[in-house]
């Protein structure tokens, strides 16, 4: 039982462009939303999240969107550069619990061309 | 160097074998965690633990054990490996007061083969 199902699993976007990753959650308790980012051969790392209180957070090139009404949440990665090539993984918890139980999307694998 | 560490990197087990993966922080997180990785699957939670001598199930914690005796450290125990344990394996923690702003720190992973 997938609670957060995330999309696309691949994408290949040009340098410059705009990557867009999209999750979609099931639990309406959940109130903490994070994204990862993860390089081969190392652990994730903590890229950006967001609150439900909020419909949108920007830091740098990292945007996250958020529609509690469709439950759905996303990841836009404004002008795109080689070095954003990585595994992305949406998640989403339970502040009640301390954040302890994270629930992460399947992950989308982003080359970004020269 | 603070951080997440994780031994072995690499392993390869026979069926029936068991094996400890360590995991240790020096960060004084309370909270631990154990996470699987497979392809198209993302990440699975195996176990927690919210402070020493407190752990609990997570999603798919079918032959796997832990215990937590000391801040510090989370082992992660397999009994008798089977092939669908084949996985890379990530230990995670956070310090739960400040999960929104620091959110989880992950070790590198520990990739396992059972053969």
């Amino acid at each position: 039982q997938q609670q957060v199902k995330q999309s696309p699993q691949s994408l290949i976007v040009q340098k410059g462009g705009i990557s867009i990753i999209n999750c979609a959650y099931e639990n309406t308790a959940f109130d903490y939303f994070p994204w990862y980012q993860q390089f081969p051969g190392k652990g994730p790392a903590l890229l950006i999240a967001i609150r439900p209180d909020v419909s949108e957070k920007k830091e740098g090139r990292f945007t996250i969107s958020f529609n509690k009404s469709a439950k759905q949440f996303s990841l836009h990665i404004m002008d795109s550069q080689p070095g954003d090539s990585a595994t992305y993984f949406c998640a989403a918890s339970l502040q009640e619990t301390s954040g302890s139980r994270l629930t992460f999307g399947e992950g989308t694998q982003l080359t970004v061309n020269p | 160097n603070a951080g997440v560490t994780q031994t072995p990197k690499f392993q390869v087990l026979k069926t029936g074998q068991s094996m400890t993966l360590q995991c240790a922080q020096d960060m004084n997180h309370e909270y631990m965690s154990w996470y699987r990785q497979d392809p198209g699957m993302g990440l699975r939670l195996i176990h927690y633990s919210v402070g020493a001598g407190i752990t609990d199930q997570g999603e798919v914690p079918n032959g796997y054990n832990v215990s937590r005796s000391t801040t510090e450290d989370f082992p992660l125990r397999l009994l008798s490996a089977a092939p669908s344990q084949t996985s890379v394996y990530f230990c995670a923690s956070s310090y739960s007061r400040e999960v929104l702003r620091d959110g989880y720190t992950f070790g590198s992973g520990t990739r396992l083969t059972v053969v």
